[in-house]
């Protein structure tokens, strides 16, 4: 069974340039996350999606990011423009039940490295 | 906003060692989770505690959902070379109608052979 497939697995860009990751997850997970993980940090979370329904996106800073899953299966999340502070990694995940179940099992991908200069 | 607190912040250890990290709460958590990370790699779930008091073992490694349910601790017997990464604890958060994991910032474990 494949896993998470994000891309690119890395990315530089000078700042102000907008930049875009993308994540297709495991099939039939219903649940995709978005995450960013900076230096020596443990993730944080963007964005969670039931299906195409973005239902917490408090984390995201509207600003400047943004996100979809318009078919309910893969998602992309842009930014623009970027800023030197958005150097990180943006791990996608996927589960197959984001209900308050107990279970927590996500399934991270490798993630897309950003540096901003 | 919810804080978790690991300790240590890295270990160095050799190669058969046992190792114990833990991580703690201001608030209470109904699900504590352990994931590893590898380098260039996305967390892997390693165990799920569902209930206080709960001691789950998964090979080597043994996790307790503590009683208070605002802490937790990981431990790794026998350590070998392939146990290096990053352990994240990890807490279900039911604010609102959904759940979303909180991650602490996670244990650094480097192992000598």
């Amino acid at each position: 069974e494949a896993g998470v497939v994000q891309s690119p697995r890395y990315k530089i860009i000078e700042k102000k340039q907008p930049v875009a990751f993308w994540c297709n997850p495991i099939s039939g997970h219903n649940t995709l996350y978005w995450y960013r993980q900076n230096l020596g940090q443990g993730p944080e979370l963007l964005i969670r999606y039931e299906n195409e329904e973005a239902v917490d996106d408090s984390q995201l800073p509207k600003d400047r990011f943004s996100a979809e899953r318009l078919k309910g299966v893969d998602s992309t999340l842009k930014i623009q423009p970027a800023e030197l502070g958005d150097s990180a990694v943006y791990l996608c995940a996927s589960s197959l039940n984001g209900r308050a179940s107990g279970i927590g099992e996500l399934f991270f991908g490798e993630g897309s490295r950003l540096t901003v200069l | 906003g919810q804080q978790l607190n690991q300790s240590p912040q890295s270990m160095f250890i050799q190669e058969g060692e046992d190792v114990s990290m833990n991580c703690t709460s201001s608030s209470i958590f109904n699900t504590w989770l352990w994931y590893k990370q590898d380098p260039g790699e996305g967390p892997v779930l390693l165990i799920a505690l569902y209930k206080a008091g709960e001691l789950t073992s998964n090979g080597r490694l043994t996790a307790q959902f503590g009683i208070t349910r605002k802490d937790s601790f990981l431990n790794i017997s026998a350590s070998i070379p392939s146990d290096v990464g990053i352990y994240f604890c990890a807490v279900m958060n039911y604010g609102g109608s959904q759940g979303n994991l909180i991650f602490g910032k996670g244990t650094k474990l480097s192992v000598k052979p």
